[in-house]
């Protein structure tokens, strides 16, 4: 089955830690993007990525970091300067930037105390 | 700035009656995407409707359709014929340079 996948669902950690969220999709998509979900506030994004080695800063970039060093793969860490990293993340790709919808993750609920 | 407006919070219908969610938007472009994206409780983010904004014709999906008015900047979505099924978050997104997303209305349909 082609999709996206995004691990844990539940994530939990101690502030001032590092913590990176997976995501990988295999339906060859050469976008993939970052979301941050609160509630009352909509998505707001966080990076995006239009092709491998290549990324851009969303709206609300501070204190995240990005890779792309695989078609595939899109892992966001969340870093200690992050002043309020408690959130739901969504991952999504789409086929390129543009036109074209986006197909979500499952999403990683992300505590950190 | 590319904005998204959805001024409505929260809406219930009754099962099998007809409900319309609204939604504005800001742009300077000329040539963009909009998309209707449905929330169920399970929290995964589907795609329910797109418009091109360079087509006239309204699109529609089944029992979703959209009112695209280009000039006013509004997009709202007509669901007909309520369904249980069809309660969730509905997210209302602006795709140009960058892509944008609405606050959401959360949608209960009423048995």
């Amino acid at each position: 089955d082609g999709g996206i996948t995004q691990s844990p669902k539940y994530l939990f950690r101690k502030e001032g830690q590092n913590v990176t969220l997976s995501c990988e999709q295999n339906l060859n998509h050469d976008a993939m993007y970052w979301y941050r979900q609160d509630p009352g506030q909509g998505l707001r994004l966080i990076y995006y990525s239009q092709i491998v080695n290549d990324f851009q800063k969303g709206d609300i970039a501070e204190g995240y970091s990005v890779s792309r060093e695989k078609k595939e793969s899109f892992p966001l860490t969340v870093t200690s300067a992050q002043k309020n990293p408690t959130a739901f993340y969504l991952c999504a790709s789409s086929i390129g930037l543009g036109t074209y919808e986006q197909y979500f993750g499952p999403g990683t609920r992300l505590t950190v105390t | 700035a590319q904005t998204v407006t959805q001024s409505q919070p929260e809406m219930s219908v009754q099962e099998a009656e007809t409900v319309t969610l609204s939604c504005t938007y800001d742009t300077s472009e000329n040539n963009y995407y909009l998309f209707w994206y449905k929330q169920p409780p399970s929290r995964q983010m589907i795609l329910v409707i797109r418009q091109e904004a360079y087509k006239q014709q309204n699109a529609t999906e089944n029992r979703f359709s959209v009112n695209f008015q280009k000039a006013a900047k509004s997009f709202s979505l007509k669901i007909s014929d309520s369904q249980l099924g069809d309660t969730a978050m509905y997210f209302c997104a602006f795709e140009g340079n960058q892509f944008y997303f609405g606050t959401g209305t959360s949608l209960t349909v009423i048995p």
